[in-house]
C-alpha cells in the first residue's frame, strides 16, 4: 500500500522569502510523484511531477522538488513567494500499476504569504 | 493541454432528493475517470474509479447504491447521490488520465449543498 504523509499543514512566510513544503511517501513499488496546487473553491492544478530520470523537477509558476528516493522524499520549493501563491498543496503519488490517475494524497499544505 | 469540465460547479438541494455531477473531458477520451470527495480543510479521498462501458470501482466504505456512478462515453463520466443528506454536503472533483501512471487532470470540482 501507498501513503503521503505532509509534514505542515500550515506554512505562513513572507513574500519574497523562499519556501520549502515537505512531503514524503511510503512504497514497497516504484511511484510517480506529483504536486497540486487547489485555490479556493476550485480544482487541482498539477505543479510538477516526477516519472523518472533527473530527480530534480521544475514545475510551473516557479517551483521545484526533487525526488529522494533513499529518504523517500518529495519536497516542494520555492526561491521566492508571492502573495499569489496563498493556496493549499497537495503532494500525490500514484503507483506504476495503478489504473491510470489514481493518486493517493496527502492532507495538504496550506501555504500563506504574507506581504 | 488537456481538459476536464466539471457541471454544476455548485449546487443546492433539498434533503431525500438526487442530484448528479457531469465529469467531461474536452479534448480527449477517458477510458479512466476518478471521482473524489473533499471535506472542508482536508485532503482528496477517492471515492470510485469509473471504467467506460463497466461498472465502476469504489473504494472500501463507499456506498454504492448511494453514489451512483456511469461512464457511458470515453468523454463522460456521471456521478448521482442519491437521497442526499446533509452529511453528503461537500466538494466533489473528477480526474481524468491519458494514460498509465502519468498526469490526471482534473475538473473545477462541484459544491454540493444539501439543506
Amino acid at each position: 500500500a501507498q501513503s503521503v504523509t505532509q509534514l505542515d499543514s500550515q506554512v505562513p512566510v513572507f513574500e519574497e522569502a523562499p519556501v520549502e513544503l515537505r512531503c514524503n511517501y511510503s512504497s514497497s513499488v516504484s511511484v510517480y510523484l506529483f504536486w497540486y496546487v487547489q485555490y479556493p473553491n476550485q480544482g487541482l492544478q498539477l505543479l510538477l511531477k516526477y516519472l523518472s530520470g533527473s530527480t530534480l523537477v521544475k514545475g510551473i509558476n516557479g517551483f521545484e522538488a526533487e525526488f529522494n528516493k533513499s529518504q523517500t522524499s518529495f519536497h516542494l520549493r520555492k526561491p521566492s513567494v508571492h502573495i499569489s501563491d496563498t493556496a493549499e498543496y497537495f503532494c500525490a503519488v500514484s503507483g506504476p500499476y495503478n489504473q491510470g490517475g489514481k493518486l493517493i494524497f496527502g492532507q495538504g499544505t496550506e501555504l500563506s504569504v504574507k506581504p | 493541454g488537456a481538459v476536464v469540465s466539471q457541471h454544476p460547479s455548485w449546487v443546492i438541494c433539498k434533503s431525500g432528493t438526487s442530484v448528479k455531477i457531469e465529469c467531461r473531458s474536452l479534448d480527449f477520451q477517458a477510458t479512466t475517470m476518478f471521482w473524489y470527495r473533499q471535506f472542508p480543510k482536508q485532503s482528496l479521498m477517492l471515492m470510485a474509479t469509473s471504467n467506460e462501458g463497466s461498472k465502476a470501482t469504489y473504494e472500501q466504505g463507499v456506498e454504492k447504491d448511494k453514489f451512483l456512478i456511469n461512464h457511458a462515453s470515453l468523454t463522460l463520466s456521471t456521478l448521482t447521490v442519491t437521497s442526499a443528506h446533509p452529511e453528503d454536503s461537500s466538494f466533489y472533483i473528477c480526474s481524468a488520465s491519458l494514460q498509465i501512471g502519468t498526469e490526471a487532470f482534473f475538473g473545477q470540482g462541484t459544491r454540493l449543498t444539501v439543506v
